[in-house]
């Protein structure tokens, strides 16, 4: 069976410093990959995902992840954070030979000193 | 605008009541999901449906129904069965199944009394 693991519960950033969140996947084959946003008290905005070709996937809000088959790895990075960015961040994949199911990672939560 | 509206917004529901949430969808996709969320557990798949008068359980449908009667609307009623209700409740919708994006609702708490 699938699974997703996000290591990292709670992540706490200063303002304008890198970011980097960790996602792996457990999959028979190669996977439909997504990274999902959410405010708190709202549903999920996504930020971007990975279907096949190039590796290095860009989003929206200046957020961009790469796909490492050998690791298992779909890592969610940002140059400079904004204090906007304070969120709680999912990683998913897809179950490309059951519909489109999707499967969550438990998540992390972002916070940004100022 | 397009989108995914749930409602209500907050739900609170007796002991030994059924309660219905509410999901409907402007952007005329074939594909519904529901999800239930609860603190560090992310997302789990309760029921999907990918066409009309047609659905599939999820991982986690005991205690819950669905019904497709229309292509908009995918309601979820959460049954007397279900021991631990209080969650967040999750609609999306997507084009149709695979490598298609799932757009995500606002989202209804439930809490019991």
């Amino acid at each position: 069976a699938q699974s997703v693991t996000q290591p990292d519960i709670h992540i706490t950033v200063s303002e304008g410093a890198s970011l980097e969140l960790r996602c792996n996947y457990s999959y028979g084959a190669t996977p439909y990959l997504f990274w999902y946003v959410q405010s708190p008290g709202q549903g999920l905005q996504l930020l971007l995902k990975y279907f096949s070709g190039d590796t290095l996937v860009q989003g929206i809000k200046g957020f961009e992840a790469e796909f490492k088959r050998s690791q298992s790895s779909f890592n969610l990075r940002k140059p400079s954070v904004h204090w906007s960015d304070a969120a709680e961040y999912f990683c998913a994949v897809g179950r490309k030979n059951a519909g489109n199911m999707l499967t969550f990672g438990g998540g992390t939560r972002l916070m940004v000193k100022p | 605008d397009g989108g995914i509206t749930q409602s209500p917004k907050y739900l609170f529901r007796k002991e030994g009541q059924n309660v219905t949430l509410s999901c409907e969808q402007n952007l005329n996709h074939d594909a519904m999901y529901w999800y239930r969320q609860d603190p560090g557990q992310g997302l789990r798949l309760i029921y999907y449906s990918q066409i009309v008068n047609d659905f599939q359980k999820g991982d986690i449908a005991e205690g819950y129904s669905v019904s497709r009667e229309k292509k908009e609307s995918f309601p979820l009623t959460v049954t007397s069965a279900q021991k631990n209700p209080t969650a967040f409740y999750l609609c999306a919708s997507s084009l149709g199944l695979a490598e298609e994006t799932q757009y995500f609702g606002p989202g209804t708490r439930l809490l019991v009394l």
